[in-house]
């Protein structure tokens, strides 16, 4: 089955403490990205991939690293949390192939993180 | 300033009735936009995409409209079911940009079908 899958699905951790949070796809996409999403607010792009070593910043990329050493894998990493980053977070991919405006983005079922 | 404004915030239905969520934009400019369902506890899923070009396109129970002019969308849903139940969300892609193809994203309705 084509997906996008991230882990944990919850995460409580305590402000100061680095964690990943993993992202892997099956669907051979090129391009991967990042976001939170926070009530009341739409999505907000974190960081995005468009192939394999090449990663760049989103809106919000301050406090969030992320790398991109393999096609399947985008793990986000969160080297000092803070309870400002208490969100939901969405790892999702999308065919390069077919162009940025024929694709739609394939989302993982999201990550809910709480920084204390 | 591009912007995406979704309204309802939330909408109450019972099951079997008709609705409409809006969706005004001032995105320039304009690629396309796409209407996602986002069900409980997962991750948005794309129902539909309009482009400059197109007024209306259907899935299903589900049928977009899109007036370019008045620079609004509608997604309709026709007789509705509890799977319903979700929150809808409006994207609009700014272009013509290749490297990154950025989104601007509506706060979601969301949408109770009740029994």
């Amino acid at each position: 089955e084509a997906q996008v899958t991230q882990n944990p699905r919850y995460l409580i951790t305590v402000t100061g403490k680095k964690l990943t949070v993993t992202c892997s796809q099956n669907m051979n996409h090129e391009y991967m990205s990042w976001y939170r999403q926070d009530p009341g607010l739409g999505l907000r792009q974190i960081y995005y991939s468009m192939n394999v070593e090449v990663t760049d910043k989103g809106d919000v990329p301050e406090g969030y690293k992320v790398s991109r050493k393999e096609k399947r894998n985008f793990p986000l990493i969160l080297e000092s949390p803070s309870p400002n980053q208490t969100s939901l977070y969405f790892c999702a991919s999308r065919d390069g192939t077919l162009g940025p405006y024929n694709s739609p983005l394939h989302f993982g079922n999201g990550t809910r993180l709480t920084v204390t | 300033k591009n912007q995406v404004e979704q309204s309802p915030q939330s909408l109450i239905i019972l099951e079997g009735k008709n609705c409409t969520l809006q969706c005004n934009y001032t995105v320039s400019p304009f690629s396309n936009l796409r209407w996602y369902k986002q069900d409980t506890g997962r991750g948005p899923v794309s129902l539909t995409i309009m482009t400059f070009s197109e007024n209306t396109k259907s899935n299903g129970r589900y049928t977009a409209t899109l007036d370019a002019d008045t620079k609004q969308s509608s997604l309709h849903i026709t007789a509705s079911q509890l799977s319903d139940s979700a929150s809808y969300i409006c994207v609009v892609g700014v272009g013509p940009r290749e490297s990154n193809y950025q989104l601007i994203w509506g706060a979601g309705t969301k949408l109770i079908i009740k029994p």
